[in-house]
């Protein structure tokens, strides 16, 4: 079945540093979703991208689709401690699968 | 999130007992899933549904079953619960259209002694 690999498993940086998380799929994926769990908290939606080659920003945050639709990253720019959390990209399947599946996430701690 | 909510959100019970974790929304969302979210495993599927009486498992579904039986309530049930089954469950929420997005409960956080 579908899987979905996200590197690295931990990210510790100081505050300042940038931080990169990737994503890959085994399938072509119809879209890729960004989640980020802030600790003892639940997923929150952070930005869907849909169209191979695409690249969003929110502020700090920039978010890449592969141009193969197969992959993806998340970049942020000079981190700070309200950054620190476990962020997921989650996959849904081409060809109209319902099934969104998870990467096992990235937790990034920030040090002051 | 408002419109979503979980209970309860923590128990602790003992291995061949039978347990329900209830999800409910007022949002009127289609679909509805259960995640469980382990360490070094992240989120895993373990049902969802597609509509009332219309249920479809995940990646791990074995011991779990569930119900819809209105829009509002989505049913996890563990038959007999193992210690395997101890973790953080998550149920998820999204529209039949507009925005392809799930939005989180709290969680509720089960412990299989």
């Amino acid at each position: 079945g579908q899987q979905v690999m996200q590197i690295p498993q931990y990210q510790h940086v100081q505050e300042g540093e940038d931080f990169t998380t990737y994503c890959n799929s085994s399938t072509t994926l119809s879209n890729i979703q960004w989640y980020k769990q802030r600790p003892g908290g639940h997923p929150v939606f952070l930005i869907q991208l849909v169209k191979s080659g695409e690249v969003k920003k929110q502020k700090r945050l920039t978010f890449q689709f592969g141009e193969a639709k197969k992959n993806s990253s998340l970049h942020i720019t000079a981190t700070q401690t309200t950054d620190v959390g476990t962020y997921f990209c989650a996959g849904r399947e081409a060809g109209g699968s319902e099934k969104l599946v998870f990467g096992k996430g990235t937790k990034l701690t920030v040090n002051p | 999130d408002a419109g979503i909510t979980q209970s309860p959100r923590h128990k602790v019970t003992e291995t061949g007992t039978p347990v329900t974790l209830r999800c409910h929304q007022t949002e009127n969302h289609r679909y509805m899933y259960w995640y469980r979210q382990d360490p070094g495993h992240g989120l895993r599927l373990i049902h969802y549904s597609y509509g009332v009486k219309d249920t479809d498992k995940g990646e791990v579904s074995d011991g779990y079953s569930v119900s819809r039986s209105k829009t509002e309530d989505f049913l996890l049930t563990l038959e007999s619960a193992t210690s395997s089954q101890t973790s953080v469950y998550f149920c998820a929420i999204r529209p039949s259209s507009g925005a392809n997005v799930l939005t989180f409960g709290a969680g509720s956080r089960l412990t299989v002694l």
